[in-house]
């Protein structure tokens, strides 16, 4: 089954550490760009990063620079995002998501996670 | 960044009737918008990518339209299945956008 499975949320004070994991299976994870999208409570949808199939390229909104890194693990067939001095306004669900077509073209979410909830509260 | 507005943020339809959702850009980004479906609780699906492109398996009562900087979302008779909250995204330049979200809820 093509599928996402994220893990790794949990309720942490400002200022924490968390490191997210995302397990894929169904297709040959290596082949891909991958994604982190986020959705504070209640609220929209928004893009954090992105990794290029080999981790050598790594694309990040501003508001998370120097504060979360995205790295993968193709032998593992697995995404991960460690994210750093965390703030209130990071509280949401993070997606993991697949990253289909190419950066010359046309290039989307064809495959979403369930989401791993990160709560920052003291 | 690349503002967008997506309306209208509520809309209530009955089965079978014409539902349309806008999406209206900044500036000029061709026709590299996606729009997306999240029901309470899941992960969002893909429908459309391309301004038009259908995505596989994806019911043909979605259609998608537009380019440059006005994009259009319609579900042609919905289905009860279809009521949900529908986000455009914008995949021209970093950092990718996501529209506001519009709620398609019974009437």
């Amino acid at each position: 089954e093509v599928q996402l499975v994220e893990s790794g949320g949990g309720l942490v004070q400002p200022g924490g550490s968390l490191r997210l994991s995302c397990a894929a299976s169904g297709f040959t994870f290596s082949r891909y760009w991958m994604s982190w999208v986020r959705q504070a409570p209640g609220k929209g949808l928004e893009w954090v990063a992105n990794i290029k199939q080999d981790g050598s390229e790594k694309i990040y909104v501003d508001s998370v620079k120097g504060r979360f890194t995205i790295s993968r693990d193709n032998a593992k067939n697995s995404l991960y995002l460690q994210i750093n001095s965390l703030r209130a306004e990071d509280t949401a669900v993070y997606f993991c998501a697949k990253i289909d077509g190419d950066p010359t073209s046309n290039w989307y979410f064809d495959l979403w996670g369930r989401g791993t909830l990160v709560t920052v509260s003291s | 960044v690349i503002w967008m507005t997506q309306s209208p943020s509520l809309v209530s339809a009955s089965t079978g009737d014409r539902v349309t959702i806008s999406c209206r850009m900044g500036q000029d980004i061709s026709t590299y918008l996606a729009w997306y479906q999240q029901k309470p609780g899941k992960a969002p699906e893909l429908l459309i990518y391309g301004a038009s492109t259908l995505q596989s398996g994806v019911p043909s009562r979605f259609s998608g339209s537009g380019s440059g900087t006005d994009f259009t979302l319609t579900i042609s008779g919905p289905q009860s299945e279809d009521f949900a909250t529908y986000y455009c995204q914008q995949y021209y330049s970093f950092p990718w956008t996501f529209g506001q979200g519009t709620k398609v809820e019974i009437k």
